[in-house]
């Protein structure tokens, strides 16, 4: 089945500690997004990315940071100087083409102890 | 630069009832519209969206949404609301050429009473 896979479901991090959370998507979708979601805040844009080696930051991308060196995968790494990480996580793809919609995974959900 | 606005944070309606969630937007040049629904500690499903041509769109789950380019809204209806519709839903926005970059609302909390 085709579809995007985020993991783990559920992440706990120590202060000053850096995460990764994993996206993996077997659509051949090119473009691929980190989103954070605090409630009544709505989805925040972390980072996006069109294609391979290149990415843009999205309105809150300070203490992330992305890479996307394979079209299947986007990993997104919570650094220690991201103040406030606890949040639920949320990747999404899409096809280029402006008119279609997003995909997206069942979400991480990142805790700090 | 593009935005969404969902002005309701909850909407309540009784069940059988019809049910309205509003959306506006601001996007340089025509948009492409979208509604997405959440169920919790989900990701986001989506229900329709607008490209071009008729301005009602129809969706899943019988939902539809009507595009108001004069007054830039999107909003999402239903003839008559389920108890099984009651979850947070999601406006969203992208825009068409660049990086086309798609922007969310903060979302709207359907209730619906049985």
């Amino acid at each position: 089945d085709g579809g995007i896979t985020q993991s783990p479901k559920y992440l706990f991090r120590k202060e000053g500690q850096n995460v990764t959370l994993s996206c993996e998507q077997n659509l051949n979708h090119d473009a691929m997004y980190w989103y954070r979601q605090d409630p009544g805040q709505g989805l925040r844009l972390i980072y996006y990315s069109q294609i391979v080696n290149d990415f843009q930051k999205g309105d809150i991308a300070e203490g992330y940071s992305v890479s996307r060196e394979k079209k299947e995968s986007f990993p997104l790494t919570v650094t220690s100087a991201q103040k406030n990480p606890t949040a639920f996580y949320l990747c999404a793809s899409t096809y280029s083409a402006g008119n279609t919609e997003a995909f997206f995974g069942q979400g991480t959900r990142l805790t700090v102890v | 630069a593009q935005s969404v606005a969902q002005p309701e944070d909850q909407v309540n309606v009784a069940e059988g009832n019809p049910l309205t969630v509003k959306c506006t937007y601001s996007v340089s040049g025509n948009p492409y519209l979208f509604w997405y629904v959440q169920y919790p500690n989900r990701g986001l499903q989506f229900l329709l969206k607008y490209i071009t041509g008729d301005n009602l769109v129809k969706g899943s789950y019988g939902f539809e949404a009507e595009f108001n380019k004069s007054q830039t809204s999107f909003h999402l209806k239903k003839p008559s609301a389920l108890v099984s519709d009651s979850a947070l839903y999601f406006c969203a926005v992208r825009e068409r050429g660049g990086y086309q970059k798609v922007t969310f609302g903060i979302g709207t909390k359907l209730q619906v009473i049985p």
